[in-house]
């Protein structure tokens, strides 16, 4: 089956605390990025990448890191977590950098940083 | 800079009555993407609906429809006889068809329905 994985699908730590939100697809996408939804917020984009080892910032990257090593992997890296990075995170691919293409998401990670 | 409003932060309707969600979006680009999305109350992301610039082409899916209308810059989604089902977050977005907005999908803010037994 298609699909975006997410882990954790939840998770509640401390601040400070350094974590890792895994991201997967099977489906040989190009690009893949990361999103975070806020209530009265809607998503906003973290980042992006449009292939193995090409990375850029979205609209909110402080406070966060990415890696693209593997086409299918896109890793969302928290070094010293804030509460106000408290929020539901997805990540996202689809075929190639064209914006012709729909984005297929993950199925969400709740993140709560206290 | 791409930007897209959605106005109706939420709207609540009875059963079996028609309701359309407003997106305004805003661009430089000739050529760009508006897409639409449902998140019903488990949380993941639905996809709907692509249209690009160049296809003013109104769409009809079911119950569901569609009037992209370049004029005044508006994409609005219209759901004929509404079920409880319907309930979701609907959220609008673009993408540009050059540069970075192309690797950009900027969303609006959401429209939560309610549709009501």
């Amino acid at each position: 089956e298609a699909q975006v994985t997410q882990n954790p699908r939840y998770l509640i730590t401390v601040t400070g605390k350094k974590l890792t939100v895994t991201c997967s697809q099977n489906m040989n996408h190009e690009y893949m990025s990361w999103y975070r939804q806020d209530p009265g917020l809607g998503l906003r984009q973290i980042y992006y990448s449009m292939n193995v080892e090409v990375t850029d910032k979205g609209d909110v990257p402080e406070g966060y890191k990415v890696s693209r090593k593997e086409k299918r992997n896109f890793p969302l890296i928290l070094e010293s977590p804030s509460p106000n990075q408290t929020s539901l995170y997805f990540c996202a691919s689809r075929p190639s950098g064209r914006a012709t293409y729909e984005q297929y998401f993950g199925p969400g990670t709740r993140l709560t940083v206290t | 800079a791409q930007k897209v409003t959605q106005a109706q932060t939420e709207i609540s309707v009875v059963e079996k009555e028609d309701v359309t969600l407003d997106c305004v979006y805003e661009t430089r680009d000739t050529t760009y993407y508006l897409f639409w999305y449902k998140q019903p109350p488990s949380g993941e992301l639905v996809f709907l609906i692509r249209r690009n610039s160049f296809d003013e082409q109104n769409e009809i899916s079911g119950r569901y429809s569609w009037n992209f209308q370049k004029s005044t810059s508006s994409f609005n989604f219209t759901i004929t006889a509404s079920q409880v089902v319907d309930s979701a977050v609907y959220f609008c977005a673009l993408s540009e068809g050059s540069g970075a907005g192309s690797y950009q999908l900027t969303f609006g803010k959401g429209t939560k329905l309610s549709v009501i037994p």
